[in-house]
């Protein structure tokens, strides 16, 4: 595709319910972020998949949080029982790495997840 | 705490002015690059600059990099209403292995 797409745009669900966010990244690009932003706030790092290697997991806020990445191409953001808290956009991003060093990252129009 | 910070974290001018935000990072980076986010939705990227370079213009926008203290600016010369936005820098930060984003400027520029 032409850029990196996600879905659902928005995403309103009961408090306790699990749900799933997708993101489909720019062909060939091998590394995908997710982030979760907050109402006026800045960015909050979630994980972060390189092609094969293991995703960095360090900003996932608790267990109930995981992501996957099936074929080093989609990936899908899992929060199960969700609580208010949650609620915020989610955004998705890829990049090329060539050399160890990161070109711009591309964003998606995120996920705007609403917990009620 | 945060790789990047951004300093202001709000900028409000009169349009046709100058707009300078500044960001500050902690260890070595391999680039520094600058994004802009319109109504909370996807990071739109701005310039990407290089630790090698001081200095790279693109159209209105002007960044600097200062690696010995640490910081990059960028210059928005002759504002417009529509450079109303929140302004993210991002460093690749040697050995992070992946981009850390600040908290962003909001940027109002007033008619």
């Amino acid at each position: 595709g032409a850029g990196v797409s996600q879905s659902p745009s928005n995403k309103v669900t009961e408090k306790g319910k699990d749900v799933e966010l997708r993101c489909d990244p720019i062909s060939g690009h091998t590394a995908l972020y997710w982030y979760r932003q907050s109402l006026g706030q800045g960015l909050e790092f979630l994980i972060y998949f390189q092609g094969n290697s293991a995703p960095d997991k360090s900003g996932l806020p608790s267990d109930r949080f995981s992501a996957e990445r099936t074929g080093g191409s989609v990936s899908t953001l899992t929060i199960q029982r969700t609580q208010q808290e949650d609620s915020a956009v989610y955004l998705c991003a890829s990049s090329l790495v060539s050399a160890g060093q990161f070109s711009e990252a591309f964003f998606g129009q995120g996920t705007r997840l609403t917990v009620v | 705490s945060q790789q990047g910070e951004e300093d202001p974290q709000a900028l409000s001018i009169q349009e046709g002015e100058n707009a300078t935000m500044n960001c500050s990072y902690k260890t070595s980076i391999n680039n520094l690059q600058w994004y802009r986010q319109n109504s909370g939705r996807g990071l739109v990227h701005l310039i990407l600059i290089r630790s090698n370079e001081r200095e790279k213009h693109s159209g209105r926008l002007r960044v600097t990099l200062d690696t010995s203290k640490k910081s990059s600016s960028l210059l928005i010369t002759a504002s417009r209403a529509a450079d109303t936005a929140s302004y993210f820098c991002a460093t690749d930060a040697r050995g992070a292995q992946k981009l850390v984003f600040g908290q962003g400027t909001r940027l109002t520029i007033n008619p």
